[in-house]
């Protein structure tokens, strides 16, 4: 069974890079899309980026200038960076993993999300 | 960039039919997925590719997908179905987009 556990700081100042990583477990990092998701206080789920086992990363066009997402495949583990926070950016941030898969003979392609980690909160407070 | 709109709330009696609609323009050409969300916890892929079921989500639920409207139908709804629900596809720019999400009450 896939698992996946968020771990980084609760509270990070305004300006200030946020900075989270992910530890998979129960499968390797190799293929699939490792994204990471945010749900602001009431709000609903928000798309950060994602980033394939080989290093290739897409990023929210909204968020983009601000975010970094990497990956340590010897570690099992992918990481985000989110610069210049605001209280806007105050949010439960998820880890997940995404399936692509072509379900047309168009080459229409598609992402679903199969496992997701527990969620942690960051807050953005000085 | 592409739309999901979806109703913020859906209302129905144990035992009844729930449908949560997910509107975008000409989605019947995208595959659509759904995931349930309890409070506190992390959303649950419920259907993906428009119809089909991960292992372990009950056949009560199911979806379907044509023109500028896909739904979610939970038959026999039981209490434990409340929760928010959220329609998800891929544009074009290979950006996962969320619709804003339902919150069933089970009445």
């Amino acid at each position: 069974q896939v698992q996946l556990q968020e771990s980084g700081p609760g509270l990070v100042k305004p300006s200030e890079t946020l900075s989270l990583t992910c530890t998979v477990s129960g499968g390797s990092i190799s293929s699939y899309y490792w994204s990471w998701i945010r749900q602001p206080p009431g709000k609903g789920l928000e798309w950060i980026g994602y980033i394939y086992y080989s290093g290739s990363t897409n990023y929210n066009p909204s968020l983009k200038s601000r975010v970094t997402i990497s990956v340590d495949t010897s570690k099992n583990q992918f990481s985000l960076k989110l610069s210049s926070v605001t209280a806007a950016d105050t949010a439960v941030y998820y880890c997940a993993r995404g399936v692509t898969y072509y379900y047309d003979s168009s080459g229409g392609r598609s992402i679903y999300f199969d496992y997701w980690g527990q969620g942690t909160l960051v807050t953005v407070s000085s | 960039s592409y739309v999901l709109t979806q109703p913020p709330s859906v209302s129905v009696a144990p035992g009844q039919t729930a449908r949560i609609t997910c509107g975008g323009n000409n989605i019947g050409s995208k595959s659509v997925h759904w995931y349930q969300q309890k409070p506190g916890q992390a959303p649950v892929l419920v259907v993906y590719d428009d119809s089909d079921r991960p292992s372990g989500i009950p056949e009560r639920f199911s979806g379907s997908n044509s023109g500028n409207t896909a739904t979610l139908t939970i038959s026999r709804v039981e209490a434990g179905d409340e929760a928010d629900y959220y329609c998800q596809v891929w544009d074009s720019s290979s950006d996962p987009i969320f619709g804003g999400g339902t919150k069933l009450t089970v009445l």
